[in-house]
């Protein structure tokens, strides 16, 4: 079945350094990709999304570019905040189906 | 900004005690969902939801668990007869429409600890 893989955390940064976040999944469609956010204590929040390849979403400074070729969707951010702190879910959906999660990945921000 | 709500946001139960678990998705939504995520784990799918019938349920979703819209606006996930495994956070979302691409909005989860 589809399955979606992140790099391991934690991950721990100082505040403005530049993040990125591997994310790589396995489908046998064409899946649409999303970054889901989940801050201390709080539900899951859509940070961003991509529905076909090339696509790039964005949000808050974060981005990530649906790569069909190498079947990839990295989330990056230029200058990483404390606020940011939180734990980062890649997942995929196919038409008509539920949402394939990655297992997460926890960042860390150090003032 | 219209959001899903979940109460209660924590349940502490016996083992082999029911449970129901309520969310209020969002008004103008069509279809629902929920999902649970074991401590330290991944989020993973129960159960989708639309016109009043399941479309679509995992393996976890076993005899244990049904799903019920007893209204206009509640969407209620129960487990008969908890079993210690099942402690873990329980995620409802709902979307507008079905099919790639769409987002699916979540509540901020009940959490739940078997005993």
């Amino acid at each position: 079945g589809d399955s979606v893989t992140q790099m391991e955390g934690p991950v721990t940064l100082s505040e403005e350094a530049f993040l990125t976040i591997n994310c790589t999944y396995t489908a046998t469609g064409y899946p649409s990709l999303f970054w889901y956010v989940q801050y201390p204590g709080e539900g899951l929040q859509l940070l961003l999304k991509a529905t076909k390849a090339d696509d790039k979403g964005s949000n808050k400074g974060f981005e990530a570019t649906y790569r069909k070729e190498t079947t990839s969707f990295h989330l990056e951010k230029g200058s990483v905040q404390v606020s940011d702190s939180a734990v980062y879910f890649c997942a995929l959906t196919q038409a008509g189906q539920n949402f394939v999660f990655g297992p997460g990945t926890r960042l860390s921000v150090l003032p | 900004e219209p959001e899903v709500t979940q109460t209660p946001s924590h349940q502490v139960t016996q083992m082999g005690q029911e449970v129901i678990l309520r969310c209020v998705p969002i008004s103008n939504h069509l279809y629902f969902y929920w999902y649970r995520q074991i401590l330290g784990q991944k989020v993973e799918f129960l159960v989708s939801f639309y016109n009043n019938e399941i479309s679509e349920k995992s393996e976890i979703f076993d005899d244990q668990f049904s799903v019920e819209r007893p209204d206009g606006s509640n969407f209620t996930l129960k487990i008969r007869s908890t079993k210690l495994e099942d402690s873990a956070m329980y995620f409802c979302a709902s979307s507008g429409a079905w099919g790639a691409g769409e987002t699916q909005y979540f509540g901020p989860g009940t959490r739940l600890l078997v005993l």
